[in-house]
């Protein structure tokens, strides 16, 4: 089975300090992976994603991801985190069923950013 | 600009009534998608298709209904079989054979509330 884990359902940061959301992954196969972000009332957009190739992803709005197998993880971070960082950040994974590719989501974190 | 709309935003359903909410693209896209977004879940799937009148049922089907009679619409019926409609669903489009490499495009949403 496949599926997607996210440590932490609220996250706080200053304004200008590092962020850091975390995702955990189980796959039997090689994990696509995806982040996505979603501003209140709105549809998910995506961040950013790995599918093959080297293992550190950028982003829009100045995130990357690093994709480690050895510890089944896919971690996004920002060096800096600006007011409108704050949102809802979702970590995703294909899952396979039936010949079918879907997509599992993580419960999502909430970022709060503080002045 | 190509993308998907979901109508209405905003819905209010009385008990025992059926309600739809329209899902469209113009991105051309194959298959499509319908998810279920209560706070601390994260987001469920309950029906996808991948082609034209051809639909599976996701997790959570019970209480839904879809049809997919043109490529450009996934309409989702809500049921009063549905104990517990309220909820913000989101419907979501990828092109059928890059899923992988594209992540999905997703609508800005319908929020059901039963009154």
């Amino acid at each position: 089975a496949q599926s997607v884990t996210q440590l932490g359902s609220h996250v706080s940061v200053s304004e200008g300090a590092l962020v850091l959301l975390r995702c955990n992954y189980s796959s039997s196969v090689p994990p696509y992976l995806f982040w996505y972000v979603q501003y209140p009332n709105q549809g998910l957009q995506l961040l950013l994603k790995y599918t093959t190739g080297a293992t550190l992803v950028k982003g829009i709005n100045g995130f990357e991801a690093e994709f480690k197998k050895s510890e089944t993880s896919f971690h996004l971070t920002k060096p800096s985190a600006h007011m409108s960082d704050a949102a809802e950040y979702f970590c995703a994974v294909i899952l396979h069923s039936g010949g079918y590719q879907k997509v599992t989501f993580g419960t999502g974190t909430k970022l709060q950013v503080i002045p | 600009d190509g993308g998907i709309t979901q109508s209405p935003k905003y819905l209010f359903r009385k008990e025992g009534q059926n309600v739809t909410l329209s899902c469209e693209q113009n991105l051309n896209h194959d298959a499509m998608y319908w998810y279920r977004q209560d706070p601390g879940q994260g987001l469920r799937l309950i029906y996808y298709s991948q082609i034209v009148n051809d639909f599976q049922k996701g997790d959570i089907a019970e209480g839904y209904s879809v049809s997919r009679e043109k490529k450009e619409s996934f309409p989702l019926t809500v049921t009063s079989a549905q104990k517990n409609p309220t909820a913000f669903y989101l419907c979501a489009s990828n092109p059928k054979r890059s899923l992988a490499g594209g992540g999905y495009t997703f609508g800005s949403g319908t929020r059901l509330t039963v009154v």
